[in-house]
């Protein structure tokens, strides 16, 4: 059975700063793993995708890394803001999506 | 991009009644829909997967009989939390392709459940 880990649980920064989001996982028999951003009361807003094949893939201030073989993946945030402060979850797709528990993160103004 | 609309956001209830809660799919058509809960400070959970015109698949240690998940068209999947107790209240939340078999998915705002 999948074992998605997200490691810290909560993480505050002063704004400017950058972020780094860990995620492992036990079975790196993957298609993918997908990065989330979740807000309170919100629903999930996909934030990027890496394809088992890929080492990285980039959104303006986001990078996502993966390493399949040691079964982790880390998201970065350059020069964090405020409105980055949410719940960003990582999911791994081995047939069917497993969620890490989320790194909360708050970033301060 | 494509947009699943899930209501009700919020629901309270008592003990025993039940729930339905709706995920429309709104400019595009889901063959697919998944349903996952959450509960507080832990992950989302898969509970099921309805397909468009057949039962739904479910997880293990899902009760079929108490969740009930339909799928009558291809824009409108609902879940029914039947004689709904306190341990049920959770955050419901689906999501869907809005290609099939396309693996980045789109998600409903979810609905937290409060069980009286």
């Amino acid at each position: 059975k999948q074992e998605v880990t997200q490691i810290p649980a909560a993480l505050s920064v002063p704004e400017g700063e950058n972020l780094v989001l860990n995620c492992s996982f036990t079975d790196s028999a993957i298609y993918n793993l997908q990065w989330f951003r979740q807000d309170p009361g919100k629903g999930l807003t996909s934030l990027l995708l890496i394809q088992s094949s890929q080492r990285e893939q980039t959104s303006g201030r986001l990078n996502a890394s993966l390493d399949k073989s040691s079964g982790r993946s880390t998201l970065y945030i350059a020069a964090s803001q405020p409105g980055d402060s949410a719940t960003y979850l990582c999911a791994v797709n081995d047939y069917k999506l497993s969620f890490g528990a989320g790194t909360t993160v708050t970033v301060r103004a | 991009g494509a947009v699943v609309s899930q209501h009700p956001s919020r629901v309270i209830c008592k003990s025993g009644t039940s729930v339905k809660i709706e995920c429309r799919s709104l400019d595009f058509q889901a063959t697919t829909m998944f349903w996952y809960r959450q509960f507080p400070k832990q992950s989302l959970m898969l509970m099921a997967t309805s397909n468009e015109g057949s039962k739904a698949t479910y997880e293990q240690g899902v009760e079929k009989d108490k969740f009930l998940i339909n799928h009558a068209s291809l824009t409108l999947s609902t879940l029914t939390v039947t004689s709904a107790h306190p341990e049920d209240s959770s955050f419901y939340i689906c999501s869907a392709p809005a290609l099939v078999g396309d693996e980045k998915l789109f998600f409903g705002s979810g609905t937290q459940l409060s069980v009286l």
